[in-house]
């Protein structure tokens, strides 16, 4: 059963770092992209970035380049987002989901799984 | 930036109804779409993918339709567990976007 897991939620002051994670099982990590998620307080979805285990290939979201890290560790088949400095803007659910393009199929092209989220609260 | 506009953003519907959601991107994106459905507090769960294409273990009253610029997604007979709030997403070229969501009420 293809799963992935994501860290707790997390309390932070504002200009604090963070590292969030999203731990795939099930299936061959190292070969689908991983996207991250952003959901604003009552908002929809925004795309933040795809990483690719395998090689840890990005792709960015030109709105969110400079503010975001994404990582990968495929030895323990984890993604990682981080920040280095936290605003109260970042305040907001964070997703991983796996994307659905493999090193021999890219196709369909969906986030098939989704991790179950995590809360990001910034405040003073 | 392709961007993906879902209309209407809100519909009150009953139990048996037929619903349809639009979602129109700005240029072409072939058939590189999906519709994901997310309840309260919970994950978005992919719906539909390859515009028509239905997700394994999701209801056949759920269907999607649509090439180019404009889809639909519809859903044939609305059930208590289909409230909730419904994107597109399109997967064209990069950077990805999601509609604006759609919420499906009770009425």
């Amino acid at each position: 059963e293809v799963q992935l897991v994501q860290s707790g939620a997390e309390v932070k002051k504002p200009g604090e770092s963070l590292k969030i994670s999203c731990q795939g099982s099930g299936y061959s990590f190292s070969n689908y992209w991983i996207g991250w998620v952003r959901q604003l307080p009552g908002k929809g979805l925004e795309w933040m970035g795809l990483i690719y285990p395998g090689d840890s290939d990005t792709r960015d979201n030109p709105s969110f380049q400079g503010q975001v890290t994404m990582s990968v560790d495929k030895s323990i088949s984890t993604a990682y987002l981080q920040w280095s400095s936290l605003e109260a803007s970042d305040t907001a659910m964070y997703y991983c989901a796996r994307y659905h393009c493999s090193s021999t199929s890219c196709y369909p092209r969906n986030f098939d799984y989704w991790g179950q989220g995590t809360q990001v609260t910034v405040s003073s | 930036d392709i961007q993906m506009t879902q209309s209407p953003s809100s519909v009150s519907a009953s139990v048996g109804d037929r619903i349809t959601i639009t979602c129109r991107a700005s240029q072409g994106i072939s058939n590189w779409l999906a519709w994901y459905q997310q309840k309260p507090g919970k994950a978005p769960k992919v719906l539909i993918y390859a515009a028509s294409s239905l997700q394994s273990g999701v209801p056949s009253r759920f269907s999607g339709s649509g090439s180019g610029t404009d889809f639909t997604l519809t859903i044939s007979s609305l059930q208590p567990e289909d409230f909730a709030t419904y994107y597109c997403q399109h997967s064209n070229s990069f950077p990805l976007t999601f509609g604006g969501g759609t919420k499906v009420e009770i009425k």
